[in-house]
């Protein structure tokens, strides 16, 4: 057990939805990462928040949005979901940028 | 896009013996992170690397960098089943505020 807990494990739902993915960091920790594994992208870096600002961003489209709340817990947002938005997305944290991220057990996303 | 690339892509050894496997990155990193993943679940950290340092172990695990040939290896030496797994090398570039950046993996299946 790493330490960080993400919600819900599994969601299904439809195209053109919208969710939300929720992580709550090590105890500790101020950074949190989000990334996004699938199958023909492999793991891939979504964004990053440190101490409830946003410190860096990757690949994240447009219909993402993620924000880290004042006790430190984050969510990331994804809207008018597609079939290709169907992923694991993992959050990660980390005391500092330069150090161990540890990550959480994933949330499996299906869009139908 | 992906920063590292492994190899081999799969490995099959048997019970006992020394699984070897290799990354090789593109640009300057501070440091390079391997991590397991048993099928779709959550990465494990493994252990963490530093640019100026060249070797580390812990426990089965030894790890190698030469940042000179932008190269990494971990070597898991006595083999168990329980091995069996997905493992990544992850690069924090420099002043990346510590987004890390996957190779596509190595699958490593230890047969008893």
């Amino acid at each position: 057990d790493s330490g960080v807990t993400q919600t819900p494990k599994h969601l299904i739902t439809a195209t053109g939805q919208r969710v939300t993915l929720r992580c709550s960091p090590r105890s500790g920790d101020l950074s949190v990462y989000w990334y996004q594994q699938s199958l023909d992208q492999g793991l891939q870096f979504l964004i990053q928040y440190y101490n409830g600002e946003e410190r860096a961003k990757g690949n994240i489209l447009e219909r993402f949005s993620a924000q880290q709340f004042p006790d430190l817990h984050s969510e990331l947002n994804l809207s008018s979901l597609e079939l290709g938005d169907s992923a694991l997305y993992f959050c990660a944290s980390s005391t500092h940028g330069d150090n161990e991220q540890f990550f959480g057990p994933g949330t499996r996303l299906t869009v139908l | 896009s992906q920063q590292g690339e492994e190899d081999p892509q799969a490995l099959s050894i048997q019970e006992g013996e020394n699984a070897t496997m290799n990354c090789s990155y593109k640009t300057s990193i501070n440091n390079l992170q391997w991590y397991r993943q048993n099928s779709g679940r959550g990465l494990v950290h493994l252990i963490l690397i530093r640019s100026n340092e060249r070797e580390k172990h812990s426990g089965r695990l030894r790890v190698t960098l030469d940042t000179s040939k932008k190269s990494s290896s971990l070597l898991i030496t006595a083999s168990r089943a329980a091995d069996t797994a997905s493992y990544f090398c992850a690069t924090a570039e420099s002043d990346s505020w510590g987004k890390l950046q996957f190779g596509a993996g190595t699958q490593v299946v230890v047969t008893p």
